[in-house]
């Protein structure tokens, strides 16, 4: 089964800087997915990126893929407090089925 | 957007009861349901993978006769917790998948207490 590892497990920035999350993983790949869990909800989807694709973007968010090194990195911009949450990649074959790792760990101060 | 629904977002319940948790799409048709539990500060694993009318696909490590997994439609899913025990107490999340290529709909999911 294919799952993705994050990198760092957890990360601390004040309000503002820039947070940058990358993520492995060992299988090829339809895609690959990030979300984002607040503490006690469910996973948000932030953004899919395919496997043919490189760079994609979404307000302050950039993730890029790189299927040659089996990894993807997720960059959050201009942070703010409510960005504060795990976040998790997933890579994704063509049955929907996700498993996920540990995550990181997002706090971002005031 | 696509949105899930799961109910109930909590539950208290005495050991040796069974527990309902129901998971739908309510604004499209979810081709496969997963059910995930997550303990605390740990990642979410998967319980089971359903389709529709079809029996469920449960993880290595999932009982499944303790955790009976209902795909009545193309829209709702259930989970039943059979004879809960305390160890069963877990944060359960259920998400639906659309089509290929399309991301998981995550439910904001269950607490199950288990008293």
């Amino acid at each position: 089964s294919q799952q993705g590892e994050e990198d760092p497990q957890a990360l601390s920035i004040q309000e503002g800087e820039n947070a940058t999350m990358n993520c492995s993983y060992k299988t090829s790949i339809n895609n690959l997915q990030w979300y984002r869990q607040n503490s006690g909800r469910g996973l948000v989807h932030l953004i899919l990126i395919r496997s043919n694709e490189r760079e994609k973007h979404s307000g302050r968010l950039r993730v890029t893929l790189d299927t040659s090194k089996k990894s993807s990195s997720l960059l959050i911009t201009a942070s703010r407090a409510a960005d504060t949450a795990s976040y998790f990649c997933a890579p994704a074959s063509n049955t929907g089925k996700l498993i996920f790792g540990q995550g990181t760990t997002l706090q971002v101060k005031p | 957007g696509a949105v899930v629904s799961q109910h109930p977002s909590r539950v208290i319940c005495k050991s040796g009861t069974s527990v309902k948790i129901e998971c739908r799409s309510l604004d499209f048709q979810a081709t496969t349901m997963f059910w995930y539990r997550q303990f605390p500060k740990q990642s979410l694993m998967l319980m089971a993978t359903s389709n529709e009318g079809s029996k469920a696909t449960y993880e290595q490590g999932v009982e499944k006769d303790k955790f009976l997994i209902n795909h009545a439609s193309l829209t709702l899913s259930t989970l039943t917790v059979t004879s809960a025990h305390p160890e069963d107490s877990s944060f359960y999340i259920c998400s639906a998948w659309e089509f290929p290529n399309s991301p998981l709909h995550f439910g904001n999911g269950t607490r199950l207490t288990v008293t």
